[in-house]
C-alpha cells in the first residue's frame, strides 16, 4: 500500500492557460474526493466519486473545473482558463467504499500558483 | 449547511504539557474526523469518530453527538506535535466533507 499519490507536485502557469492533475488513490479504494486548500484555511470539498461516477460536486466547482474517473482508478481535475484566484492546492483523498462513512487518506497534494 | 467551528484557533505549548481541541458543529452528522496537517502540508488522519470515545498513544477523542461537539486531547506533547489540527464532517445527507479552520499549533522544545 503505497498511499495515495498526486502529480505534479508543484505547478505554475500563467493566467488563462489550462491545467491538469492527477490523483491515484489506495489500490481498491472506490471512493475519490477531491478539496481546494488556501493559505490559512482548512480544505473545501470540490467533488466525491464513488467507482467512476460523480455523485456530489460543490458549488465551488464552476464551469471552468471538470474532473474524470474514467475507469474508478485515477482521477484527474481540469482547470480552464486558470484566474490567479485558483491559485491552491488541490488536495486528493480516497477511502475503501465498504461503509457508509469511513476515513479519508489524503495525498501530498498539488500546489498551483497562477501569475 | 453545517458549520464547524475549532477552538482555539492558535495555541502554544511548552514541551510535555496537555492540551484540549474542541470542535463545535451545528447539525447532526454522520461522520466526523480529526486530522493533523504537518508543517509540510501533508494531512493524516487521526481518529474516524462519529461518536463515542477512542485513544491513540498520546492522542485521544471523544464525540458527543448529542450535543454537537468533538474533544481532541494531546498529552505530553512534543515538538513533532505541532502543526494544524482540523475537525472535518459529513452530513447526513451525504459525503460532502466540512472541515473547520483548525487550530494551529506551537509546541516548545
Amino acid at each position: 500500500d503505497t498511499g495515495v499519490s498526486q502529480n505534479p507536485r508543484h505547478k505554475i502557469t500563467k493566467r488563462g492557460q489550462n491545467v491538469t492533475f492527477r490523483c491515484d488513490p489506495i489500490s481498491e479504494h472506490n471512493r475519490l474526493y477531491w478539496y481546494r486548500q488556501t493559505l490559512g484555511q482548512g480544505p473545501e470539498f470540490l467533488t466525491y466519486f464513488q467507482n467512476e461516477a460523480q455523485l456530489e460536486k460543490s458549488r465551488l466547482l464552476s464551469d471552468r473545473f471538470s474532473a474524470e474517473r474514467p475507469k474508478g482508478s485515477f482521477s484527474t481535475l481540469e482547470i480552464q482558463r486558470t484566474e490567479q484566484g485558483d491559485s491552491a492546492m488541490y488536495l486528493c483523498a480516497s477511502s475503501p467504499g465498504t461503509e457508509y462513512q469511513e476515513t479519508q487518506y489524503f495525498g501530498p497534494g498539488t500546489r498551483l500558483l497562477v501569475l | 449547511g453545517i458549520q464547524v467551528e475549532q477552538s482555539p484557533p492558535d495555541l502554544i505549548l511548552q514541551e510535555g504539557a496537555n492540551s484540549t481541541l474542541r470542535c463545535n458543529f451545528s447539525d447532526s452528522v454522520n461522520n466526523l474526523q480529526w486530522f493533523h496537517q504537518n508543517p509540510w502540508g501533508q494531512l493524516i488522519n487521526l481518529f474516524y469518530i462519529p461518536s463515542g470515545t477512542k485513544q491513540n498513544g498520546r492522542l485521544s477523542a471523544t464525540t458527543v453527538a448529542t450535543e454537537r461537539y468533538s474533544l481532541l486531547y494531546i498529552s505530553s506533547s512534543q515538538t513533532t506535535d505541532s502543526g494544524v489540527y482540523f475537525c472535518a464532517v459529513a452530513d447526513t445527507g451525504g459525503f460532502k466533507t466540512i472541515f473547520g479552520a483548525g487550530t494551529r499549533l506551537f509546541v516548545k522544545a
